[in-house]
């Protein structure tokens, strides 16, 4: 089956800096992958997406990059803010029915 | 508003007693699913289904089962919780087909005592 591996599994910013976290994936048929934000206490939502077909796809101040080849994908959060921190997953799915998540990063935005 | 429902979002109970923990959504979707999580941490999958009469096993063991007699209803039975049930369960939903993401209710927090 499919392997997600998320790092880094902290990471402390600047407020105003950026935030990059990478995943890679084991499974070539992966062609979906959802970013999830999940704040303290509540609910993983979604965040972005992008599908196999795309590369690159971006949404305000967040970003994320596909390499098909080498099997990675990464989040990117530019001028961070402090509502920013939260735990973020990364997912990867072949079928849409079976989605495999990376072990999440804690992002910390030092105000 | 469509969305997705657990009850009861905490529950502190003894060792040995049985009890179920409910999800309804009334977002219409087929595909179902129930994982574990410690607050934070990695998400663990315990239970899927993808229609009513459907359920498979995840890859997390969690002596547990699952039933899904009505598509909007998915409700996750411990037969006899331990202390190492302790433990947030998140409950998701997915539409069939492509391009659907999975969205996730707000969990219910179980403690084992």
């Amino acid at each position: 089956g499919e392997n997600v591996e998320q790092h880094p599994s902290t990471l402390s910013v600047q407020e105003g800096d950026s935030a990059v976290i990478k995943c890679t994936y084991s499974d070539s048929a992966s062609n979906y992958f959802p970013w999830y934000k999940q704040e303290l206490g509540k609910r993983p939502q979604l965040i972005i997406d992008i599908r196999s077909n795309v590369g690159e796809k971006k949404d305000q101040r967040i970003a994320v990059t596909l390499n098909k080849t080498a099997k990675h994908f990464s989040l990117h959060i530019t001028e961070t803010q402090p509502e920013d921190s939260a735990v973020y997953f990364c997912a990867a799915t072949y079928n849409f029915n079976k989605f495999y998540f990376g072990s999440g990063t804690k992002l910390n935005v030092k105000p | 508003e469509a969305d997705i429902y657990q009850t009861p979002r905490y529950l502190v109970i003894g060792t040995g007693k049985k009890i179920t923990l409910e999800c309804s959504q009334t977002m219409g979707h087929d595909k179902m699913y129930w994982y574990q999580q410690d607050p934070g941490m990695e998400l663990h999958l315990i239970h899927y289904s993808y229609g009513v009469n459907s359920t498979e096993k995840g890859d997390l063991s969690s002596e547990s089962t699952v039933s899904r007699i009505r598509t909007e209803h998915f409700p996750l039975t411990l037969e006899s919780a331990r202390p190492s049930h302790t433990s947030q369960y998140l409950c998701a939903s997915g539409a069939a087909g492509r391009n659907s993401p999975l969205h996730f209710g707000n969990g219910t927090r179980l403690t084992v005592t």
